[in-house]
């Protein structure tokens, strides 16, 4: 089955610490987006892919940064985590932009920041 | 500033009964609404869609109602089942920008 699978489940890092998180598709979609989700929040957008064109969020802290080497790889790093960075990090990808494609997501990272 | 404002916050209902969740928009360049499901420690997953030339959409005991004028839809599960369970948000989009509610915590007790 094609899907978003993002690895690992779950991190833990410590203050400071950087940390990196994975995504791979395989439905080979041209939009790849990352999401943060905080307990009974919805999910933030912090940036998204369309091919290689970065889009940054204007709220999206600069310790977020994200790397696309190809269309079905993106990672989110961060490079000092701090503890309200711990949340639930959703990736999304999606076909196009102009033909109101919806959004699939993988299961997302539950990053633990200590 | 809250681009989709979605109500209520939980809601709780009896097994049979219809949930109904309710989301508004002010920006009427939106062209698609799809809502979400969401289980605890999974991803969202797509539920239904809708676009705004279209005023109802069902897909079996779920249905979109959408008023372009009112500039609101919302989502009705018929006959609901303890395991539709979840948290529910509705989303707008333009282009590839995706706007989402704050969700609804949805309990279907037996």
């Amino acid at each position: 089955d094609a899907m978003v699978i993002q690895n690992p489940r779950y991190q833990v890092t410590q203050f400071g610490k950087p940390v990196t998180l994975s995504c791979s598709q395989t439905l080979n979609h041209n939009v790849m987006y990352w999401y943060q989700q905080k307990s009974s929040q919805a999910p933030k957008l912090l940036f998204h892919y369309y091919d290689k064109d970065f889009n940054n969020e204007a709220d999206t802290p600069d310790n977020f940064q994200s790397r696309r080497p190809n269309t079905s790889f993106c990672f989110l790093d961060i490079r000092s985590p701090g503890l309200g960075d711990a949340a639930m990090y959703l990736c999304a990808t999606s076909r196009k932009t102009w033909d109101n494609s919806p959004l699939h997501f993988g299961n997302g990272t539950r990053l633990t920041v200590t | 500033q809250q681009q989709v404002k979605q109500s209520p916050q939980s809601l709780i209902v009896q097994k049979g009964g219809i949930s109904i969740i309710n989301c508004a928009y002010e920006n009427t360049a939106f062209d698609y609404f799809p809502w979400y499901q969401q289980f605890p420690g999974k991803g969202p997953a797509l539920l239904i869609a809708i676009r705004p030339d279209v005023s109802e959409k069902k897909e079996g005991r779920f249905t979109i109602s959408f008023n372009k004028s009112a500039k609101q839809f919302s989502l009705h599960i018929m006959d609901s089942q303890p395991g539709d369970s979840a948290t529910y948000f509705c989303a707008a989009s333009m282009g590839n920008q995706f706007y989402f509610g704050t969700g609804t915590s949805l309990t279907v007790i037996p």
